[in-house]
């Protein structure tokens, strides 16, 4: 079963207009939820987290949503640019379970 | 800093043939762990490392073997190549502590392995 999903496996959006990734959750344990963005030939690399005692987390151009209630996150990029054409993966651990439990992927494609 | 290091990036093999893929780390990061992605899925944990000396099993870690002998190194062995272990494979290591939150990871760029 997939504790994390993302159901999304690409989006595309304009340059300079919000893209808004989602993620859902089963497992209410989760403590920690992350964002990480991969280029084509490279390693994915950490963009922003939140811990589930917050509902929102905000870095620069990047804001991550938790919706406890719902077990749903989602990433606004705010405004989108070419650079931002990349795999978004959201994952998730426990507090005692320190193991990333990892969704999918949404190919995010930025349109000029 | 070179960050995490792999070595090498692509490899192809044979069936029942074996081969290790290296990762090294020049971050001092106690927490070290072996990925596999594959199409459509997410990234699943074959085996990680708390430290050196103490090596654990993920989530698909049958043929696959590792072993954590500095801080620095933690290689992935395939003892007996197959088709179903064509995957890319990425090494992450972390400054992970239980009191420390969200496990961030640092990922290497990854090994591209076909087994024919």
């Amino acid at each position: 079963d997939q504790q994390v999903k993302q159901n999304s496996p690409s989006l595309s959006v304009q340059e300079g207009r919000i893209s808004i990734l989602n993620c859902d959750y089963t497992n209410s344990m989760f403590d920690y939820f992350l964002w990480y963005k991969k280029y084509p030939a490279e390693g994915p690399t950490f963009l922003i987290s939140i811990s589930s005692i917050k509902d929102k987390n905000e870095d620069g151009r990047f804001t991550v949503f938790l919706n406890k209630s719902a077990k749903h996150l989602s990433l606004h990029i705010v405004p989108s640019q070419p650079g931002d054409s990349a795999v978004y993966f959201c994952a998730a651990s426990g507090d005692s379970n320190y193991q990333l439990i990892w969704g999918a992927g949404t190919k995010l494609i930025i349109k000029p | 800093n070179a960050g995490v290091t792999q070595t090498p990036k692509f490899q192809v093999l044979k069936t029942g043939q074996s081969m290790t893929l290296q990762c090294a780390q020049d971050m001092n990061h106690e927490y070290m762990s072996w990925y596999r992605q594959d199409p459509g899925m997410g990234l699943r944990l074959i085996h990680y490392s708390v430290g050196a000396g103490i090596t654990d099993q993920g989530e698909v870690p049958n043929g696959y073997n590792v072993s954590r002998s500095t801080t620095e190194d933690f290689p992935l062995r395939l003892l007996s190549a197959a088709p179903s272990q064509t995957s890319v494979y990425f090494c992450a290591s972390s400054y992970w502590r239980l009191t420390s939150g969200a496990n961030v990871l640092t990922f290497g760029a990854g090994s591209r392995l076909t087994v024919l």
